[in-house]
């Protein structure tokens, strides 16, 4: 199986601006998690989608949103980008057929660089 | 609330050597404890898990942890380490129920030869 794939991998971006990014989960897994990758802050949970609905939140602001289509494809938006945005941004898929004993899967991510 | 603390930000040691990386947890509910390898420019991928049982649990590339219930820790140990073990180690828990994982700060693991 393909694992989980994100685009783009690098990303540059102004202040103010706002970023789509993307993630393509395993074939038939039907939960997708975004974390946020910071020196400063480490990962740090953002959301999960299942079933094209938000199940978990994390603690940030309304900038950042997401959702989930009919497919599994995830997309994570954060708009009105700021400098403390620029991290390493995780996607991660499981199957969640039995809550939080599943392995989730990491793709590479991408990299958000603001300026 | 959850949370969980790896003590040690770098851990450097010499090939072959013996490494434990240690990680301790905070939690008010009942929580799974998992292992995930990052290497340079990657994701993060699953050392070991564990979810019930044995509380010695063995991963992948020669990996083991043990779960403490009573000093609420798993920290992870090899007998002997290689090069392309250099990499950073995170710690994670996610609550039962709940696809919400909490990761530790990491700790980077450099293997000298």
């Amino acid at each position: 199986k393909a694992g989980v794939t994100q685009t783009p991998r690098y990303l540059i971006k102004t202040r103010g601006q706002q970023v789509t990014l993307s993630c393509s989960p395993i074939s038939g897994h039907r939960s997708v998690s975004w974390y946020q990758q910071t020196p400063g802050q480490g990962l740090q949970f953002l959301f999960e989608y299942f079933s094209e609905t938000q199940r978990n939140k994390g603690n940030f602001p309304g900038r950042f949103s997401g959702r989930q289509f009919s497919n599994s494809r995830s997309e994570m938006n954060v708009s009105t980008l700021e400098l403390g945005d620029s991290a390493l941004y995780l996607c991660a898929s499981s199957p969640r057929t039995s809550g939080g004993k599943e392995t989730q899967y990491f793709g590479p991510g991408t990299r958000l660089l603001v300026l | 609330a959850q949370s969980v603390t790896q003590l040690d930000s770098q851990v450097p040691v010499f090939e072959e050597a013996p490494v434990e990386l240690r990680c301790n947890y905070s939690s008010s509910v009942s929580v799974y404890l998992f292992w995930y390898v990052q290497y340079p420019n990657q994701g993060l991928q699953l050392l070991l898990k564990y979810l019930s049982g044995s509380t010695l649990v063995k991963g992948i590339n020669g990996f083991e942890a043990e779960f403490n219930k009573s000093q609420t820790s798993f920290h992870l140990r090899k007998p002997s380490v290689h090069i392309s073990d250099t990499a950073e180690y995170f710690c994670a828990v996610t609550p039962y129920n709940f696809n919400k994982f909490y990761f530790g700060s990491g700790t980077k693991l450099n293997v000298k030869p």
